[in-house]
């Protein structure tokens, strides 16, 4: 059974441009997930969709979206790049919506803003 | 609100050695609890859940955790490490399905 899979491996932008990021989820999984990681923050929670469906939303400026398709794949981008937004960029996805079933996370997507 | 706390960042510990890595966090509803762990260059892998029943919670790789509701604690424990078991492990919580508070992590370390 394939796992989670993030496109792509690895990223370098310019300030200023913008990024589109992929996950794939398990097959028959329906809820998507996607944290950022950083030293200095940890990781952070930043939307949830189930059903092509926002279900939640983390704390993050308006520059964050995402969007979830009729296969459950989701992507993310983040637009007028900034140099904090460099970061391990993660994607979990569940059965179900909710954090119960458990998630099943991406090797992630590692960005680097220069 | 809710915050998690590691109570280690790093804990080194020699193979075949028990090890308990803390967790404590706050929170004024119910939370889900969880411990992930990741591998160097990869995701986070889910060791184990508490969402309700038996304190006592058992994982994968022979790891167990205990649930402390009146010590609002959710520590992990293996009672022998391998060298494989080297891995950063983040605690978690989650008001009843909403999305994981992580903490900041504890770095296992397992020598020979």
């Amino acid at each position: 059974k394939a796992g989670v899979t993030q496109t792509p491996r690895y990223l370098i932008k310019t300030r200023g441009q913008q990024v589109t990021l992929s996950c794939s989820p398990i097959s028959g999984h329906r809820s998507v997930s996607w944290y950022q990681q950083t030293p200095g923050q940890g990781l952070q929670f930043l939307f949830e969709y189930f059903s092509e469906t926002q279900r939640n939303k983390g704390n993050f400026p308006g520059r964050f979206s995402g969007r979830q398709f009729s296969n459950s794949r989701s992507e993310m981008n983040v637009s007028t790049l900034e140099l904090g937004d460099s970061a391990l960029y993660l994607c979990a996805s569940s059965p179900g919506a909710g954090t119960e079933y458990g998630y099943t996370f991406g090797s992630g997507t590692r960005l680097t803003v220069v | 609100a809710q915050s998690v706390t590691q109570l280690d960042s790093q804990v080194p510990v020699f193979e075949e050695a028990p090890v308990e890595l803390r967790c404590n966090y706050s929170s004024s509803v119910s939370v889900y609890l969880f411990w992930y762990v990741q591998y160097p260059n990869q995701g986070l892998q889910l060791l184990l859940k508490y969402l309700s029943g038996s304190t006592l919670v058992k994982g994968i790789n022979g790891f167990e955790a205990e649930f402390n509701k009146s010590q609002t604690s959710f520590h992990l424990r293996k009672p022998s490490v391998h060298i494989s078991d080297t891995a950063e492990y983040f605690c978690a919580v989650s008001p009843l399905g909403y999305a994981l508070n992580f903490g900041k992590g504890t770095s296992l370390l397992v020598t020979p």
